[in-house]
């Protein structure tokens, strides 16, 4: 158990819609990390978190967003979902702001488009 | 920014060594190791930090060439608890935060 928490576990919703990912970090840690993995796929960075502040984005949508609360918990927001949006999306995180430290990945959450 | 990995798949059986390669055609700061067993999260497994540093698993070894903006992660009396896709993540350059990760390579060990 890495200790990252990853709600829901699946998701299945239908074109057009939106929805709401949620991540609670390890104790302790300040960065949060959003991945995204199609099917067999590597990983795919989105966007990264540091302490309630956005530090750096990768191949994150338009249509996706994201922002990491006071109590440090994160949400990825997708919407306008597209069948090709279905992936397991992976929430990380680590103690410190750079990638000097180790990520701790929570179990994802599939989303499947229909 | 996405690193390259090399093999893409590669299979052993128990006992024998492999190697995985990472590079960038970036100058990088730090590469990092996962393991991913098939429905599962990646699990850390090393990171070679510039000038040095490593900071992982005992039985797991790895080098990072500066110069070369190459890692390589080194497998030896293979188990078959080895299986999984392993992926290096590489950090281009301090203060960047964004960690990119490799396609991943399929590691398969039979008895």
């Amino acid at each position: 158990d890495s200790g990252v928490t990853q709600t829901p576990k699946h998701l299945i919703t239908a074109t057009g819609q939106r929805v709401t990912l949620r991540c609670s970090p390890r104790s302790g840690d300040l960065s949060v990390y959003w991945y995204q993995q199609s099917l067999d796929q590597g990983l795919q960075f989105l966007i990264q978190y540091y302490n309630g502040e956005e530090r750096a984005k990768g191949n994150i949508l338009e249509r996706f967003s994201a922002q990491q609360f006071p109590d440090l918990h994160s949400e990825l927001n997708l919407s306008s979902l597209e069948l090709g949006d279905s992936a397991l999306y992976f929430c990380a995180s680590s103690v410190d702001e750079g990638a000097g430290s180790p990520l701790h990945f929570g179990n994802g959450t599939r989303l499947t488009v229909t | 920014q996405q690193p390259v990995q090399s093999p893409q798949a590669v299979i052993l059986r128990e006992g024998e060594d492999a190697v995985i390669n990472c590079s960038s055609s970036k100058a990088l700061y730090s590469v990092h190791w996962y393991r991913q067993k098939h429905g599962e999260a990646p699990v850390f497994l090393m990171i070679l930090l510039k000038g040095g540093e490593q900071k992982g698993h005992e039985k797991i070894s790895a080098s990072f060439n500066e110069k070369k903006q190459q890692s390589s992660l080194y497998l030896t009396a293979s188990q078959l608890s080895y299986s999984g896709t392993y992926f290096c993540g590489t950090e281009i350059m301090t203060g960047a935060n964004n960690l990119f990760f490799g396609t991943g390579t399929r590691l398969t060990v039979i008895p």
